[in-house]
Parts: structure tokens; C-alpha cells; sequence
């Protein structure tokens, strides 16, 4: 079975400061990993993604996140963040099955950036 | 634009009441998903399907009915027997079979149910 860990409910963090938000994933198979942001009452948003190829994968607002197979980690970046950036974070991993593509998620880490 | 309209965003209804909540989608996407979330708990999946016609059961269908009549459209009942329906349902959707593109799901912008 495959699970992903968010072991950080909330960060709080200020402005301009770098954060970490760690993602911890367990899998026997070919592994796909995803990082969403889900803004206050909002869908989720796709942040990055890792599919196969660099294991550093960026994302066009600065975030970054790099898989590491031997830590089976997937922990998400930003060595500057704004008050834009407060909103929960959310790590999945994909299963891929005959009868369809299933995401399991974590259970999000809420970043709070202040002033 | 492209992209999934969930329909109303926030409903109410009584306890012992069934609901149905809309997800409709013009992204030509073969696949579509529903997804409860909890505070604390993350995304779980409710059902899924590759097909129109045919769905799945995810990790937490009992007390939700579901149906694919239209490839844009995978409409959500919460029943009465849904012990705890109160949670913010998200719908998605994904592209099938074209590699590393199907892996991606596109999520709509959600719909907060309150049962009382």
C-alpha cells in the first residue's frame, strides 16, 4: 500500500524567511509525486509535480522540491516567502491501477506567513 | 475556459435528506474523480471513473451513489446513510492513457455541504 506523511500540520513562518514543508511517501512501485496548494474555500491547485527525469522539479512562483528515493522524501522549498503564500499544502503520491489513476494525499500542511 | 464548475458552492440541507452535488467539466478529460475532505485529514477518495458508464468505488463509497451518463458530467448523491456527509466535496479530472499526462488531475473549486 501506498501512504504519503506530512509530518507538520501548520508552519508559521515570517516573511521574507525560507520554509520547508516535509512529505514523507511509501511505495513498492514507480513512484509520482505532487505537491497542491488549496487556498482558503478553493479547489487545490497544482504546484509541481515529479514524473520521471531531475529530481529537482521547480515551480513558476519560486517553490521547488526535490525527490529523494533513499529518504522516500519529497519535502517542498521556498527560500523567500511572501504573505501570497499562506495557504494549505497538500503532498500526494499517484497509484497507478488497471481501472484507473489514484492520488493519496497527506494531510496538508498549513503554511502561515506573517508580517 | 477550460477547466470543472462544482455547483452550488455552499449547501444546506436536514439530516435524513439525500443531496446531489454537480461537477461538470470542458477540459474533453476521460477520467473524473470525487474527493471528501476533512480538517486534518487530507483528500480521501469517494469514487472514480475512467469511462462513461462505468465508476469505481474509492477508499471511503459507502453512503455516496454516483453516475456517468455524459463524459462532461459525474454528478455526487450523499445519502442519508452517510453518517457524517458535513465536509467540503472536491471534484477532478484527468486525461486517460496518454502517458505521463494522465497523471495529472485538475481539481474543480469544491462544494461545502452542511447537514444540521
Amino acid at each position: 500500500a501506498q501512504s504519503v506523511t506530512q509530518l507538520d500540520s501548520q508552519v508559521p513562518v515570517f516573511e521574507e524567511a525560507p520554509v520547508e514543508l516535509r512529505c514523507n511517501y511509501s511505495s513498492s512501485v514507480s513512484v509520482y509525486l505532487f505537491w497542491y496548494v488549496q487556498y482558503p474555500n478553493q479547489g487545490l491547485q497544482l504546484l509541481l509535480k515529479y514524473l520521471s527525469g531531475s529530481t529537482l522539479v521547480e515551480s513558476i512562483n519560486g517553490f521547488e522540491a526535490e525527490f529523494n528515493k533513499s529518504q522516500t522524501s519529497f519535502h517542498l522549498r521556498k527560500p523567500s516567502v511572501h504573505i501570497s503564500d499562506t495557504a494549505e499544502y497538500f503532498c500526494a503520491v499517484l497509484i497507478l491501477t488497471g481501472g484507473g489513476n489514484k492520488l493519496t494525499f497527506g494531510t496538508g500542511t498549513q503554511l502561515k506567513v506573517e508580517l | 475556459d477550460g477547466g470543472i464548475t462544482q455547483s452550488p458552492k455552499y449547501l444546506f440541507r436536514k439530516e435524513g435528506q439525500n443531496v446531489t452535488l454537480s461537477c461538470e467539466q470542458n477540459l474533453n478529460h476521460d477520467a473524473m474523480y470525487w474527493y471528501r475532505q476533512d480538517p486534518g485529514q487530507g483528500l480521501r477518495l469517494i469514487y472514480y471513473s475512467q469511462i462513461v458508464n462505468d465508476f469505481q468505488k474509492g477508499d471511503i463509497a459507502e453512503g455516496y451513489s454516483v453516475s456517468r451518463e455524459k463524459k462532461e458530467s459525474f454528478p455526487l448523491t450523499v445519502t442519508s446513510a452517510q453518517k457524517n456527509p458535513t465536509a467540503f466535496y472536491l471534484c477532478a479530472s484527468s486525461m486517460v492513457g496518454v502517458g505521463l499526462s494522465s497523471y495529472e488531475q485538475y481539481f474543480g473549486p469544491g462544494t461545502r455541504l452542511t447537514v444540521t
